[in-house]
């Protein structure tokens, strides 16, 4: 199983629409978890931090569910701006290692 | 300003060739990382130094040898280029290391070696 696992998609989904990505990741003892997003042959850039209780920012929400070992992502209303990859990032703790999912693609269509 | 920066964006070149990438970040952060991208977008840890220390180092050829001169820069060497290094190599950067904190990528070297 890897360490972190996404649906690779490509979700398409046009304007206004509800989309939801979830994560998978194998490590219980994991201690932080993020959304990166990653346009088209630019580097990865936060997007949110995913917190325990789940958090909101505009249009997008962040879930952590421990028990099942996965966190989620949810866009309201998408943007064609959203187009993107979205990368799912957890670290085990306990040092430095940030592990990246491979991302889930979204185009959003006019 | 630029925050995370590398060069050079492009890097083409033959098999067998030493090259080197290098970073430089002005966000006064103590904690560097190399990250190699390769085609099928995965985004994989390779260095990281926390004040001009190694901390992580990934079973990565030793072909790659990162160097820290101080902690704003970290460069990376690689010897005897060979096809499968072809990928997006990204250096970024965040204030400590903390498990929690936001790393801040750079644009990314694109090499391909032929």
């Amino acid at each position: 199983r890897k360490e972190v696992e996404q649906d690779p998609g490509p979700f398409n989904v046009p304007e206004g629409a509800t989309v939801a990505f979830n994560c998978t990741y194998s490590n219980s003892a994991s201690q932080s978890f993020f959304w990166y997003r990653q346009d088209c042959r630019k580097e990865p850039k936060l997007l949110m931090s995913v917190y325990s209780s789940g958090n909101e920012d505009g249009r997008f929400t962040a879930q952590l569910n421990r028990a099942s070992q996965y966190i989620s992502l949810l866009i309201r209303d998408s943007k064609l701006s959203d187009s993107a990859t979205y990368l799912c990032v957890v670290n085990p703790g306990g040092g430095f290692k940030t592990i990246f999912g491979a991302g889930t693609r979204l185009f959003v269509k006019a | 300003d630029t925050a995370v920066s590398q060069t050079p964006k492009y890097l083409v070149t033959q098999m067998g060739n030493d090259k080197s990438i290098k970073c430089e970040q002005n966000l006064g952060h103590d904690t560097m990382y190399w990250y190699k991208q390769d085609s099928k977008k995965f985004l994989k840890i390779m260095f990281s130094y926390n004040n001009k220390e190694l901390i992580i180092n990934e079973t990565v050829p030793n072909r790659f040898s990162p160097k820290s001169p101080d902690k704003a820069h970290l460069n990376l060497h690689i010897n005897s280029l060979e096809l499968g290094d072809s990928a997006v190599y990204f250096c970024a950067s965040s204030p400590s290391g903390g498990y929690q904190e936001t790393q801040y990528f750079g644009p990314g070297t694109r090499l391909l070696v032929l």
